[in-house]
């Protein structure tokens, strides 16, 4: 059974603070990705990766860094947050190759004062 | 890119009615259709998805058809029950993109009325 776990269910912080939203998978899976989710917007993807120290931007990066120092591991950075960044995370992994699905972590709640 | 349009946005149907959710795509070389169910506080979980190479696929109440001609496809979900009550994603693949990067639709808030 996939296991994507998140490092926290929620989490507060101040305008200018560095964040950091960590996911493990426990599946081997080669890619990994980092969605936000807001009502109405459905998940936008911010960046993904497809191998270890490998990285690639989604729909909306700006305002995120991530790292992938291991396979199991890939975190996202908020470098210095901001109320508009305020909203659900979510990570997925999936194995590599064509057509094959997603699998979510259980999502953080980030809410930036 | 790829751009996956959702309708409707909220659907409230009475218990044992059917629902049916509707979604296009734009990519024609998309080939991967998963359906995602999300229930309150939950996480996405997939319930469903279809291949290019086939036209319908069902698991007991769901359903997904695929139409590649006109590029949409759906969930129908017969007989609901108010479990059935969650936000609904589907999404479209094309192997192609990235690390095989699923792209959204906006979801579909569907309440099941006892």
């Amino acid at each position: 059974d996939v296991k994507v776990t998140q490092s926290s269910r929620y989490l507060v912080k101040r305008t200018g603070e560095k964040v950091f939203l960590e996911c493990v998978q426990d599946m081997d899976h080669e890619n990994m990705f980092w969605y936000r989710q807001d009502p109405g917007l459905g998940l936008r993807l911010i960046y993904f990766s497809y191998d270890v120290k490998m990285k690639e931007k989604g729909d909306i990066p700006e305002g995120y860094s991530v790292s992938r120092e291991k396979k199991e591991r890939f975190s996202l950075i908020l470098e210095s947050a901001s109320t508009n960044q305020t909203s659900m995370y979510l990570c997925a992994s999936s194995p590599d190759g064509p057509g094959e699905t997603q699998y979510f972590g259980p999502g953080t709640r980030l809410l930036v004062l | 890119g790829e751009n996956v349009e959702q309708h409707p946005s909220t659907l409230s149907v009475q218990e044992g009615d059917s629902a049916v959710i509707k979604c296009t795509y734009s990519d024609s070389a998309s080939n991967y259709f998963p359906w995602y169910k999300q229930e309150l506080g939950k996480r996405p979980q997939l319930i469903i998805d279809i291949r290019s190479n086939v036209g319908e696929k069902k698991d007991q109440r769901i359903a997904v058809t695929l139409n590649k001609t006109a590029k949409h496809f759906s969930l129908h979900i017969t007989e609901t029950q108010p479990e059935d009550s969650a936000v609904y994603f589907c999404a479209a693949s094309s192997g192609l993109v990235g690390a095989n990067n699923l792209f959204f639709g906006t979801g579909t808030r569907l309440t099941v009325i006892p």
